[in-house]
């Protein structure tokens, strides 16, 4: 079946550092990729995503590139912020059998301190 | 448009009795899903309807829990009898998908269940 591995959390950063949020996956055939962020108290909302191999899904400074040879989707941004704290989701949606099927990674928690 | 509407956002029982979780997804959209999120398990698929039909309930815990959705713009995630463990946070999400992309799920606010 299809999965999603991420890095494991916490990772903290000081503000204005690099970040790199590792994603890989596996699955049946062509999926679309997404990075979703939640943040405290909050539901998960779309921070980008890509539909297909090559494919660079960008946002709020964010960006992550579908690498179908190395089945992965990492997440970067080259200067996180304090209000970049959160939790994000590598998550995997294929087309399986005429229906919609997501699969979602564990969760990043990311802390940026001052 | 509103978003996904859940209610209650906080719910709080004893254990043993009836919850009663509600979601109102975006209107257009034909998936509706139910996750639970708790620190220990993270985020799981309980239950996921296409066009209002059950596609997968493979994630639900067990007999005690069912959902529902009676039309396209409403949603239930019941639990009898609830129990502690079911402490958590329920997600409710809907997306529209056309046969051949799948596309963004759009998560409600969440509701907050503590079972005494």
């Amino acid at each position: 079946g299809n999965s999603v591995t991420q890095m494991e959390g916490p990772v903290t950063l000081s503000e204005e550092a690099f970040l790199t949020i590792n994603c890989t996956y596996t699955a049946t055939g062509y999926p679309s990729l997404f990075w979703y962020v939640q943040y405290p108290g909050e539901g998960l909302q779309l921070l980008l995503k890509a539909t297909k191999a090559d494919d660079k899904g960008s946002n709020k400074g964010f960006e992550a590139t579908y690498r179908k040879e190395t089945t992965s989707f990492h997440l970067e941004k080259g200067s996180v912020q304090v209000s970049d704290s959160a939790v994000y989701f590598c998550a995997l949606s294929e087309n399986s059998g005429g229906y919609q099927k997501v699969t979602f990674g564990t969760g990043t928690k990311l802390q940026v301190i001052p | 448009d509103a978003g996904v509407i859940q209610s209650p956002r906080h719910e709080v029982t004893e254990m043993g009795q009836e919850v009663t979780l509600r979601c109102k997804p975006i209107s257009g959209h034909d998936y509706l899903f139910w996750y639970r999120q708790t620190m220990m398990r993270g985020l799981e698929l309980l239950i996921y309807f296409n066009n209002n039909v059950p596609i997968d309930d493979s994630g639900m815990p067990e007999d005690r829990f069912s959902a529902k959705m009676p039309n396209a713009s409403f949603s239930t995630l019941k639990i009898q009898p609830s129990e502690p463990r079911d402490s958590a946070v329920y997600f409710c999400a809907s997306s529209f998908s056309d046969r051949v992309y799948t596309d963004t799920q759009y998560f409600g606010p969440g509701t907050r269940l503590t079972v005494l």
